[in-house]
């Protein structure tokens, strides 16, 4: 198995562009969730989709960013318009529904996000 | 508020030696406590998971304890290796919202030869 594919895996723009962040979850997983690190923040969970449903967005942190999961292999994570506060590194995860009282997460290599 | 607290924030050590890492939680009631490790510029990969009732699980020569009345939980490395420099994070899965992890801000391990 590829593992969570993200692309691109470095971006660098400037203010006012719009991004857009791409990710491919582990075939057969059923959920898919979006995450942002800083320094400063640590991982924060933007938002997580269920079965390409997006279930929970209350950590997006502005209109300015949406997310999208057309089919059960694909996500986006835009922003428009990027601002320098935005500079970090995106992960996108995903599990799948099992047995077990807990799903485990596997996370891809990340984009590293730089908005000059 | 949820939180995960974890100790310290970096620690030096040498190859071959040992060490522990601290992570204490006020998130509760949870479903399980996880360990992840976090190479430079890639992502976490998880080590350990534990639900409430389990108080130790093992991965090889990492070692994670959890006691769940005290809310803390350790992660022991024995015989480090240079390879284990990496960031060690904590992460808390509350009961009510299983999927909305709690991550602590990790501790920056590197192993010198």
């Amino acid at each position: 198995d590829a593992g969570v594919i993200q692309s691109p895996r470095h971006e660098v723009t400037e203010m006012g562009q719009e991004v857009t962040l791409r990710c491919k979850p582990i075939s057969g997983h059923d959920y898919l969730f979006w995450y942002r690190q800083t320094m400063m923040r640590g991982l924060e969970l933007l938002i997580y989709f269920n079965n390409n449903v997006p279930i929970d967005d209350s950590g997006m942190p502005e209109d300015r960013f949406s997310a999208k999961m057309p089919n059960a292999s694909f996500s986006t994570l835009k922003i428009q318009p990027s601002e320098p506060r935005d500079s970090a590194v995106y992960f996108c995860a995903s599990s799948r529904t099992t047995l077990a009282s807990y799903n485990e997460q596997f996370f891809g290599p990340g984009t590293r996000l730089t908005v000059l | 508020k949820n939180q995960v607290e974890q100790s310290p924030q970096s620690l030096i050590i040498l190859e071959g030696k040992n060490c522990t890492l601290q992570c204490n939680y006020t998130v509760s009631p949870f479903s399980n406590l996880r360990w992840y490790k976090q190479d430079t510029g890639r992502g976490p990969v998880s080590l350990t998971i534990m639900t409430f009732s389990e108080n130790t699980k093992s991965n090889g020569r990492y070692t994670a304890t959890l006691d769940a009345d005290t809310k803390q939980s350790s992660l022991h490395i024995t015989a480090s290796q240079l390879s284990d420099s990496a960031s060690y994070i904590c992460v808390v899965s509350p009961l009510e919202y299983g999927n909305k992890l709690v991550f602590g801000a990790g501790t920056i391990l590197r192993v010198k030869s």
